[in-house]
């Protein structure tokens, strides 16, 4: 069954601490993307990959890493750098630029 | 840089009520998506518009991509309760680059029953 999957779906972090969301996809797609959501608010897009070994910063890199070894795998690292972490995060991959974009369930981060 | 500009921000309204939400781009686009969202929920692909002018339906929604293909609209026509959620434009200014892909602020859709 082909599809994007994140885990975890829930992740507790205590401040100070890194922690690194996973996004897997089946689909053979080139690009991938990640995306932060606060509550009631839009996508803003942290990072994002057209091709493997390489990726570029999204509108709110800061506090954030990212790596693309395979063309299946785009993990997310948050960082302690990143001032205010806790969020709804989402994971999602196309074929190219003209088409709809895939998502994953969301991992849904607070810091305690 | 591309900016999709998308209202209203939120919307509330009765069941058996229209509802429409608008996507404006500072661009010419080669397409624009559109997706939903439902209450904690990932979003959803519901359809792509490529034409100067172009409209689809499904069901009780109707897409619209302006002709100068710088703004677009949904319209659901007698909402229901299970319409409740957010709905996305992503407009994509085209090009090879992913970058030139951008989303809409959302609009965060209510209907009371």
């Amino acid at each position: 069954d082909g599809g994007i999957t994140q885990s975890p779906k829930y992740l507790f972090r205590k401040e100070g601490q890194n922690v690194t969301l996973s996004c897997e996809q089946n689909l053979n797609h080139d690009a991938m993307y990640w995306y932060r959501q606060d509550p009631g608010q839009g996508l803003r897009l942290i990072y994002y990959s057209q091709i493997v070994n390489d990726f570029q910063k999204g509108d709110i890199a800061e506090g954030y890493s990212v790596s693309r070894e395979k063309k299946e795998s785009f993990p997310l690292t948050v960082t302690s750098a990143q001032k205010n972490p806790t969020a709804f995060y989402l994971c999602a991959s196309r074929w190219d630029s003209d088409t709809e974009a895939f998502f994953g369930q969301g991992t849904r981060l607070t810091v305690v | 840089g591309q900016q999709v500009m998308q209202i209203p921000q939120y919307q509330h309204v009765q069941e058996g009520e229209d509802f429409t939400t608008y996507c404006n781009s500072s661009t010419t686009l080669s397409n624009i998506q559109w997706y939903k969202q439902r209450p904690g929920g990932h979003p959803v692909f519901l359809i792509q518009l490529v034409k100067s002018g172009e409209v689809k339906k499904q069901k009780r929604l109707t897409f619209q991509f302006g002709e100068a293909k710088k703004n677009s609209s949904l319209h659901i026509t007698a909402t229901q309760t299970t319409d409740v959620g957010t709905y996305f434009c992503e407009g994509n200014a085209g090009g090879t680059s992913y970058g030139k892909l951008t989303f809409g602020q959302g609009t965060i859709l209510t209907v009371h029953p």
